[in-house]
């Protein structure tokens, strides 16, 4: 059983459409993160949280400590959102934990 | 600007090769990661260095040896032992023992 868990695996919205990518984690954790990969392969850290929710432009990170659970919200997705996006955690011990991704795709 | 970099973007090699995939960074961190990437997998660590000349053993190393001659540098050599090699190869950085993670662009490898 993996660590980190995503859904869905794939995703094809409508440009304009509000986005919610889940993920639910069974370790323990100090931080979980939000990542966008692009079609290139380089990853970009999005988010880093402990609590609470996040908000940057358009994307918004929420984290339930308690379910060991989070989200990640696009709201009025564009074709540039087009990316994977991974959840990844991390502990004390720096040990991290990636999901397999989130493929998205967002059509004009 | 402060950031990673990995070169070649695209490497293809032939079986029974050794080859070496760089990684640099100049953002003063003392931590350094190489992850591989596999389609519908999660990143697995192969080797990690948290101060020059040391580096420990991630989950898949087997085939795989690194250096870390320098803070700036953490080059990756997948060597003939490795059984899949072909895939997509990240390096990471880190202050030492911080959670925030900066991710070079990756290098394809592909070996036929």
């Amino acid at each position: 059983k993996n660590e980190v868990e995503q859904s869905p695996q794939n995703l094809t919205a409508q440009e304009g459409e509000f986005i919610t990518i889940n993920c639910s984690y069974s370790v323990g954790i100090s931080a979980l993160h939000w990542l966008q990969q692009h079609p290139g392969g380089g990853i970009v850290s999005l988010f880093m949280l402990s609590s609470g929710k996040k908000k940057h432009g358009r994307l918004i990170a929420t984290i339930n400590i308690q379910e060991k659970h989070s989200s990640l919200h696009i709201t009025a997705s564009h074709p540039r959102d087009s990316a994977v996006y991974i959840c990844a955690v991390g502990n004390t011990g720096n040990q991290f934990y990636f999901g397999t991704g989130t493929s998205l795709t967002v059509i004009p | 600007d402060g950031g990673i970099t990995q070169s070649p973007k695209y490497l293809f090699r032939k079986e029974g090769q050794n080859v070496t995939l760089s990684c640099e960074q100049n953002l003063n961190h003392d931590a350094m990661y190489w992850y591989r990437q596999d389609p519908g997998q999660g990143l697995r660590l192969i080797y990690y260095s948290q101060i020059v000349n040391d580096f420990q053993k991630g989950d898949i190393a087997e085939g795989y040896s690194v250096s870390r001659e320098k803070k700036e540098s953490f080059p990756l050599t997948v060597t003939s032992a490795q059984k899949n090699p072909t895939a997509f190869y990240l390096c990471a950085s880190s202050i030492e023992g911080g959670l925030r993670k900066y991710f070079g662009p990756g290098t394809r490898l592909t070996v036929t």
